[in-house]
């Protein structure tokens, strides 16, 4: 079963509206966790680090306000896209590090497909 | 900062037949990991294999080795007996041992055809 599981996998939202991606650890605790964007048939960019109990920290080029990112508990993580344009739809996807002493392993979680319209 | 290049976009092969997928990456690090992911249509990201950059030694998964050279900074993935299943987009990434964010390549889309 999923180790990392993100929700919803797929979302519609006007535009001019949030909508909130959640990335979830199952199986262990997760102080990292990493949000990506793909666009279609290219590669995975970093957005952000997301660090338990502190600030995000943010790629160049990544608008913080617009993008916020919670991590709240060592399970969760959420991505909330603000005033969300046509522009904003994609892949979005998390991955979360297992802790050292499991391997440091990075598990991905099954991606949100989000259209703004 | 680190780098990842896969200089091939697109690979195409017939099934059983071997194929090779190249990578280079750059860094300034001593101690990291290599990895290869396997994305198919799904999207689900699948790790095929990983590399400790401190053994020499190529890892190794069933059908899925790689040639890892590091004072080339090459990682490169070949797939023996290529099944249809391979049929994927594969990245090559990087990770410092410190354990931060894994740095992708641009991807390989590998066809597979019977």
């Amino acid at each position: 079963g999923a180790v990392v599981s993100q929700h919803p996998s797929r979302v519609i939202c006007k535009s001019g509206t949030s909508v909130k991606i959640e990335c979830r650890s199952l199986d262990f605790q997760a102080t990292t966790m990493f949000w990506y964007r793909q666009f279609p048939k290219q590669s995975l960019m970093l957005m952000a680090t997301s660090n338990e109990g502190s600030k995000a920290t943010y790629e160049q080029g990544v608008e913080k306000d617009k993008f916020l990112i919670n991590h709240a508990s060592l399970t969760l993580s959420t991505l909330t896209v603000t005033s969300a344009h046509p522009e904003d739809s994609s892949f979005y996807i998390c991955s979360a590090r297992a802790p050292r002493d499991s391997g440091n392993t990075i598990y991905f979680g099954e991606g949100s497909w989000l259209t703004v319209v | 900062a680190q780098t990842v290049t896969q200089s091939q976009p697109e690979m195409s092969v017939q099934e059983a037949e071997t194929v090779t997928l190249s990578c280079t990456y750059d860094t300034s690090e001593s101690n990291y990991y290599l990895f290869w992911y396997k994305q198919p249509p799904s999207r689900q990201m699948i790790l095929v294999i990983r590399q400790e950059a401190y053994k020499q030694q190529n890892a190794t998964e069933n059908r899925f080795s790689v040639n890892f050279q590091k004072a080339a900074k090459s990682f490169s993935l070949k797939i023996s007996d290529s099944q249809l299943g391979d049929t994927a987009m594969y990245f090559c990434a990087f990770m410092k041992k410190t354990g931060t964010a894994l740095i992708f390549g641009k991807g390989t889309t590998l066809s597979v055809s019977s």
